[in-house]
């Protein structure tokens, strides 16, 4: 079985600044998904990127950037220009490619909670 | 296009009733997973319908249960509450297929006094 840890349980970070926040998994497949949710104080779990592991480059979406290390298993999330609006939770998560039956499953880390300082 | 709905939002049940949550997912989407999140245990899985039938299974007793409708839409059953059953259920929908991403609902916030 797959398995994704989040050692960070918090992490702080000032205004306009960069932070990095570390997952690494457990898994005996060479293809899959990692995805990296936030969950605000409201509840609703909003994706913020997504890596699949047969794909080299790192995935990136504005100021979200993974760096993947597959050989590692280690998929971190760096966000840059922190906003006050990035204050959430936020959780890795693992999800197999295996066939059409294998289903939607994911996996999740056991998340960080992230505080943006003014 | 409508995000995924879960109803009721919040809910106070007592030890030994049961409850039914509903999910209405994205318009399209075929496979509807139910996760139970707690501070303790964190997100776990609990089941998972495709086109009316039961894909995939987590690590719940049989009180746990679910449905899915031909439109989609799945219900969560849980009978003989427990306090430990106290949790945010979040249901999340996706076309169906391994390459599509989760979308998730607000949660439905169960108390169980």
């Amino acid at each position: 079985a797959q398995t994704v840890t989040q050692s960070q349980p918090e992490m702080s970070v000032q205004e306009a600044e960069t932070v990095t926040l570390s997952c690494t998994y457990d898994t005996s497949e060479s293809d899959y998904y990692l995805f990296w949710y936030k969950q605000p104080p409201s509840r609703q779990m909003i994706l913020v990127i997504r890596q699949e592991a047969y794909k080299q480059q790192n995935a990136t979406e504005n100021r979200f950037s993974v760096n993947f290390q597959k050989a590692a298993k280690s998929f971190s999330l760096k966000i840059s220009d922190s906003q006050l609006g990035d204050a959430a939770m936020y959780f890795c998560a693992y999800r197999t490619t295996l066939g059409e039956t294998s289903g939607s499953r994911l996996t999740f880390g056991e998340g960080t909670q992230l505080t943006v300082n003014p | 296009k409508a995000g995924v709905t879960q109803t009721p939002r919040y809910l106070i049940k007592t030890r030994g009733q049961q409850v039914t949550l509903s999910c209405s997912p994205i318009s399209g989407h075929r496979s509807v997973s139910w996760y139970q999140q707690t501070p303790g245990q964190g997100l776990q899985f609990l089941f998972e319908y495709f086109s009316e039938t039961q894909r995939n299974k987590g690590n719940f007793p049989g009180r746990f249960s679910g449905r899915q409708f031909s439109n989609s839409r799945s219900e969560m059953n849980v009978s003989t509450l427990e306090l430990g059953d106290s949790a945010l259920y979040l249901c999340a929908s996706t076309t169906g297929q391994n390459t599509g991403e989760l979308f998730f609902g607000e949660g439905s916030r169960l108390t169980v006094l």
